[in-house]
């Protein structure tokens, strides 16, 4: 375990179906991350939360809807996705301002199917 | 914008070295990382460089050349545990943002 847990772990789920991943992290960071692994392609962010707030939003589209109740967990809402969509979904932590010399604290993700 | 270039994959043997080396192009440069990620597991912090020169931790050491926007992973008597992709990732000074390139998949072979 790195200190950032996110369930599930795998998830497939149909094109009309309505799914959340969950991301946590008690590391003492604040802020959080979400990106998207696709094959063959770098490590796409998605967005940003800095101290509960939204500070990026990288042209995502809306079928995609993230929440951040608190400094310690994060959403990643999901309804109406594409096969496309299918990808390894990252979620990571830092302190604010990218984490300086520590980086960024990666979960294992999830793996997600759409069919 | 930002572009970061890497090998797509390498193969080194078992006990040998081997160099990964990456080049970035950014608008603003705040520290240059590399992370290790197996399949289907997390990326994991290996080094950071924000000045120039050789960071040495262990067998793993990274080297930066701001001025060539170049950086290289140094990986010493290779286990086969050290099969994973390696990721080489830079920060901007302008958003905080880290940007990844796609990796370098490394096999070791015995």
């Amino acid at each position: 375990e790195t200190g950032v847990t996110q369930t599930p772990r795998h998830l497939v789920m149909g094109m009309t179906n309505k799914k959340s991943l969950k991301c946590e992290q008690h590391l003492g960071h604040n802020a959080m991350y979400w990106y998207k692994q696709s094959a063959k392609k770098p490590l796409e962010l998605m967005f940003v939360y800095n101290f509960k707030e939204q500070t990026e939003n990288n042209s995502v589209p809306s079928r995609f809807s993230p929440e951040c109740p608190n400094s310690s967990h994060l959403f990643l809402h999901l309804h109406t996705l594409q096969p496309e969509d299918s990808a390894l979904y990252l979620c990571a932590s830092s302190h604010a301002g990218g984490g300086q010399g520590d980086g960024y604290t990666f979960g294992s993700g999830t793996r997600l199917t759409v069919v | 914008g930002q572009n970061i270039d890497q090998p797509t994959e390498m193969t080194a043997t078992e006990g040998a070295i081997v160099q990964i080396n990456c080049t970035y192009q950014t608008s603003g440069f705040n520290g240059l990382f590399w992370y290790q990620q197996h399949a289907g597991e997390a990326p994991t912090f290996l080094s950071y460089n924000v000045l120039d020169g050789l960071e040495e931790k262990g067998r793993f050491s990274s080297f930066l050349s701001r001025s060539k926007g170049y950086s290289y992973l140094l990986l010493k008597e290779l286990q086969m545990k050290d099969s994973a992709s390696y990721l080489c990732a830079v920060r901007s000074n302008r958003d905080d943002k880290i940007i990844f390139g796609k990796g370098t998949r490394l096999h070791i072979l015995p």
